[in-house]
C-alpha cells in the first residue's frame, strides 16, 4: 500500500538552529513529491515540489528538499529557522498518472523558540 | 483572486443531523478533492473528482457523499453525522496532475 512516513511528530528548535525534517514514502512507481506548510489556523500552503530533474529543489522562505530515489526519501531542510517558521509541515506524494491524488504523511509540528 | 472557497468555516452538529459542505474554485481547475485532517494522521482523502461529471472514492469515504455540481463546485454531504466525523475538512483543486493542489481555508466541524 502507498504510504508516507514523517519521522518526527514534534520538533522544538531555537531560532537560528538548522532544521531537517524526514520524509520517507512507499510507492512502486514514478512519484511527484511535495512539502506543504500549515501555519496555525490557516490552510495548507505549498513550500516546494519535485516532479523531475535536479533532485535538490528550492522552495519559498529559504526551504529546500532533496529527493533521494534509492532511499525513497524527500527530507526538508532549512539552514537557520526563524520564530515565524513555527507551523505544521506535511510531506505528500502523488503517483504519476494517479489523478493528482495526494497521500500525506502524519505531519511534523515545528516550534521555534525566540 | 479567491482561489478555493469553502463554506461554512465552522459548524456544530448533533449526531444524526445532515449537512453539506460547499467548495468552489475560480481557477478553472479540472480536479477537486475533499480531505479530512485529524491530529496525528495528516490529511486523508475522502472523495475526489478528476473532472466534471466524475467522482471516485478516496481512502476514507464511508459516511460521506459528494456531488460535482459543475466545473467550479464540489460539495461534500454527511447524511447522518457521527461523532467520529468531527474533523477539519479541506477542499483542494488542481488543473492537472503535474501541478500542486490549491487548498481552501477549511471547515471545522464538530459533532456532538
Amino acid at each position: 500500500a502507498q504510504s508516507v512516513s514523517q519521522h518526527n511528530h514534534h520538533v522544538i528548535l531555537s531560532e537560528a538552529a538548522s532544521l531537517e525534517l524526514g520524509c520517507n514514502y512507499s510507492y512502486g512507481g514514478t512519484v511527484n513529491l511535495f512539502w506543504y506548510v500549515q501555519y496555525p489556523g490557516q490552510h495548507l500552503q505549498l513550500l516546494l515540489k519535485y516532479f523531475s530533474g535536479d533532485p535538490l529543489v528550492k522552495g519559498i522562505k529559504g526551504f529546500e528538499a532533496e529527493f533521494i530515489k534509492s532511499k525513497f526519501s524527500f527530507n526538508l531542510r532549512k539552514p537557520s529557522v526563524q520564530w515565524s517558521d513555527t507551523a505544521e509541515y506535511f510531506c505528500a506524494v502523488s503517483g504519476y498518472n494517479q489523478g493528482g491524488k495526494l497521500i500525506f504523511g502524519q505531519g511534523t509540528e515545528l516550534s521555534v523558540k525566540p | 483572486n479567491a482561489g478555493v472557497t469553502q463554506t461554512p468555516k465552522f459548524q456544530v452538529l448533533k449526531t444524526g443531523q445532515s449537512m453539506t459542505l460547499q467548495c468552489a474554485q475560480d481557477m478553472n481547475h479540472n480536479s477537486m478533492y475533499w480531505y479530512r485532517q485529524d491530529p496525528g494522521m495528516g490529511l486523508r482523502l475522502i472523495y475526489y473528482s478528476a473532472s466534471e461529471g466524475t467522482t471516485d472514492k478516496g481512502e476514507v469515504p464511508n459516511g460521506y457523499n459528494v456531488s460535482r455540481l459543475n466545473k467550479r463546485e464540489f460539495s461534500l454531504r454527511l447524511e447522518s453525522a457521527a461523532p467520529s466525523q468531527t474533523s477539519v475538512y479541506f477542499c483542494a483543486s488542481v488543473g492537472n496532475s503535474n501541478q500542486p493542489q490549491h487548498f481552501g481555508d477549511g471547515t471545522r466541524l464538530s459533532i456532538l
